[in-house]
């Protein structure tokens, strides 16, 4: 089925370590975003892409990178995780018609 | 973006009518309003969309007042697998360009049997 998938499902980090997170689409969306949701809150928007090679900071961006090398994939990445960087990253893309979300990656730092 | 004010949460007895009201009084002429929802930690998931004509797709309905400073989502028939925390948001447009989604709290609607 077309839609978004988001790679990892779950994963836990120790503090210090870095990790990346995978976001495809095959939608041939130009547009991607990265959101976090913390417990009790809304999503927050983190950086997202209007167009491959492109990427422009969100909300909360701090602490965050991203890549946009090919057009069907967004990257995030988190060079030293933080305890606050524990939260539910989910994956977005866009088209004419409205946004279509991952499920969801479950992040845990310890 | 204009910003939304949507009640915290709100309960419905099953097969009724859910209405789930959203204020945007400043909402600007080329601005969408958009709902979404989201289901216990999935992602939020796309219900409608509509810029000042009342609108209706197999999930809901929408109502937006004529001076289009507010918004009733209607779900005609709730189940319990409408428990969810819906999400009213604006913004101008209907492509990415417009402008990126801006999530408030929500309300969390409970569909009790």
């Amino acid at each position: 089925n077309a839609g978004v998938t988001q790679t990892p499902k779950f994963r836990v980090l120790k503090t210090g370590q870095s990790m990346t997170l995978l976001c495809a689409q095959d939608m041939n969306h130009e547009y991607m975003y990265w959101y976090r949701q913390d417990p009790g809150m809304g999503l927050r928007l983190i950086h997202y892409s209007v167009g491959e090679g492109t990427t422009a900071k969100g909300e909360v961006p701090d602490g965050y990178n991203v890549s946009r090398l090919k057009k069907q994939n967004f990257l995030l990445g988190l060079e030293s995780a933080a305890p606050s960087q524990t939260s539910v990253y989910f994956c977005a893309s866009s088209g004419p018609y409205g946004y279509t979300f991952g499920s969801g990656t479950r992040l845990t730092v310890v | 973006d204009a910003k939304t004010t949507q009640p915290t949460s709100m309960d419905c007895a099953e097969g009724r009518a859910a209405n789930l009201p959203c204020n945007h009084s400043t909402i600007s002429g080329n601005e969408y309003v958009y709902w979404y929802r989201q289901i216990h930690s999935q992602g939020p998931q796309y219900i409608i969309h509509g810029l000042k004509n009342n609108e209706t797709n197999e999930m809901a309905s929408l109502i937006i007042t004529e001076d289009r400073k507010s918004s009733t989502l209607i779900l005609p028939h709730a189940t319990l697998r409408d428990t969810a925390v819906y999400y009213c948001i604006v913004r101008g447009g209907l492509g990415g360009s417009q402008g990126n989604l801006i999530f408030g709290k929500g309300t969390k609607l409970s569909v009790k049997p």
